[in-house]
């Protein structure tokens, strides 16, 4: 069935670094992808999504473009900021089903 | 604004009791969801709802139910709660099918099952 990895965290930055987040998939047909953000004590807030090989989602200064090649969907922000402190988790709207389907969740803690 | 929102945001229960966790949305959607977050595990589909008395399980449907009499409100219901069932649960609505649609979550409930 459709499935999504995401690289284990928690990952540690300083302020002002680049980030990185992996996202792999596997899918039948052609899904969307999406990555969603959950601050502490609240729920899932969509960040940003791709609905076709090669677009490019946005939002916030993050950027994730959808590989089909690579079957792949990295998050990627240039500076990381404190406030983008949180757990992160990319997600593919199965074509087949219709549902959503999340990665286990990244941990991303930003220090001063 | 529309929302969505739960009750309780905590909840400590007793194994083999019953509970029931609210959702109601204001966005006016079709679409309902449930899920548990657990560690390592990410999120998992419950159970979800189309519409008015539409009812369908999801991946990790076992223990759980849930009835759609409105629009607004898709509550869950652990029938005897288990201890594997302490966990965080989201609700999530949707307005419509396709590639471009979003869920919107709520708060979340932290069930802890004693």
């Amino acid at each position: 069935g459709d499935s999504v990895t995401q690289m284990e965290g928690p990952v540690t930055l300083s302020e002002e670094a680049f980030l990185t987040i992996n996202c792999t998939y596997t899918a039948t047909g052609y899904p969307s992808l999406f990555w969603y953000v959950q601050y502490p004590g609240e729920g899932l807030q969509l960040l940003l999504k791709a609905t076709k090989a090669d677009d490019k989602g946005s939002n916030k200064g993050f950027e994730a473009t959808y590989r089909k090649e690579t079957t792949s969907f990295h998050l990627e922000k240039g500076s990381v900021q404190v406030s983008d402190s949180a757990v992160y988790f990319c997600a593919l709207l199965s074509s087949n089903t219709g549902k959503l389907i999340f990665g286990q969740g990244t941990t991303l803690q930003v220090k001063p | 604004d529309a929302e969505i929102t739960q009750s309780p945001r905590h909840k400590i229960t007793e194994t083999g009791r019953q509970v029931t966790l609210a959702c109601h949305q204001t966005w006016n959607h079709n679409n309902m969801f449930w899920y548990r977050q657990d560690l390592g595990h990410g999120l998992r589909l419950i159970h979800y709802s189309y519409g008015v008395h539409d009812t369908n399980k999801g991946e990790v449907s076992d223990g759980y139910s849930v009835s759609r009499s409105n629009t607004e409100d898709l509550p869950l219901t652990l029938e005897s709660a288990a201890s594997s069932q302490t966990s965080v649960y989201f609700c999530a609505s949707s307005d419509s099918w396709g590639s471009s649609y979003e869920q919107y979550f709520g708060p979340g409930t932290r069930l802890t099952v004693t």
